[in-house]
């Protein structure tokens, strides 16, 4: 059955050093997100993707986060700067219709020091 | 009230039992998800019921939609210990695009 994979599945880095984690969609789908889950919270939102462009994002998605899908596989997700409250659980997710079932990957966890 | 707020936080069951979590939303929907979470883990989609839909099943899960209350449960019939995670809901909110919007969870665990 396909999946969703991301990698790595565990990244440490320090505060102000850039990170991208690196999704694989499932080859068919669309709709490509990106959803972070800070340990004890709730998953949210942070950008939905299409057509190679942002078609929505949230208001934690701000000028430190980009987004790309470099070539037919791969969706990346960049935080230039990181600081110790983006420290989460980062989970892509994708989607064969706009409304349809969002499909999630295992997630990658990122800790900043 | 949070939108997508599951209820309740934790529940306890013996195996063979049925379990029952349930969901209330505030704003009008296009569809609701519900998702299994083993404990740091990925998210694993369970289930879609769209707003025009009032129940769906899947193998031992049934879903039921009441727009008119804001609310879904989900029901796990005959419950493993492997069915022991967290299950969270998420809306696809009429005026917010395809993004989810997801609950607090409820954490369930059946003993064996």
């Amino acid at each position: 059955e396909p999946e969703v994979t991301q990698t790595p599945s565990h990244q440490v880095t320090q505060m102000g050093q850039e990170v991208i984690l690196r999704c694989v969609p499932i080859s068919n789908h669309l709709y490509f997100y990106w959803y972070r889950q800070i340990l004890g919270q709730k998953v949210e939102f942070l950008v939905s993707f299409y057509n190679n462009e942002i078609s929505e994002k949230s208001e934690i998605f701000d000028d430190q986060f980009s987004v790309e899908r470099p070539d037919g596989s791969n969706f990346t997700l960049k935080i230039r700067s990181t600081k110790l409250e983006d420290s989460a659980m980062y989970f892509c997710a994708s989607s064969l219709s706009f409304l349809g079932e969002q499909y999630f990957g295992p997630g990658t966890r990122l800790t900043v020091t | 009230s949070q939108q997508g707020e599951e209820d309740p936080q934790a529940l306890s069951i013996q195996e063979g039992e049925n379990a029952t979590m349930n969901c209330s939303y505030k704003t009008s929907i296009n569809n609701l998800q519900w998702y299994r979470q083993n404990s740091g883990r990925g998210l694993v989609h369970l289930i879609l019921i769209r707003s025009n839909e009032r129940e769906k099943h899947s193998g031992r899960l049934r879903v039921t939609l009441d727009t008119s209350k804001k609310s879904s449960s989900l029901l796990i019939t005959a419950s493993r210990a492997a069915d022991t995670a967290s299950y969270f809901c998420a809306t696809v909110e009429e005026t917010s695009g395809s993004r989810l919007t997801f609950g607090e969870g409820t954490q369930l665990t059946v003993n064996p």
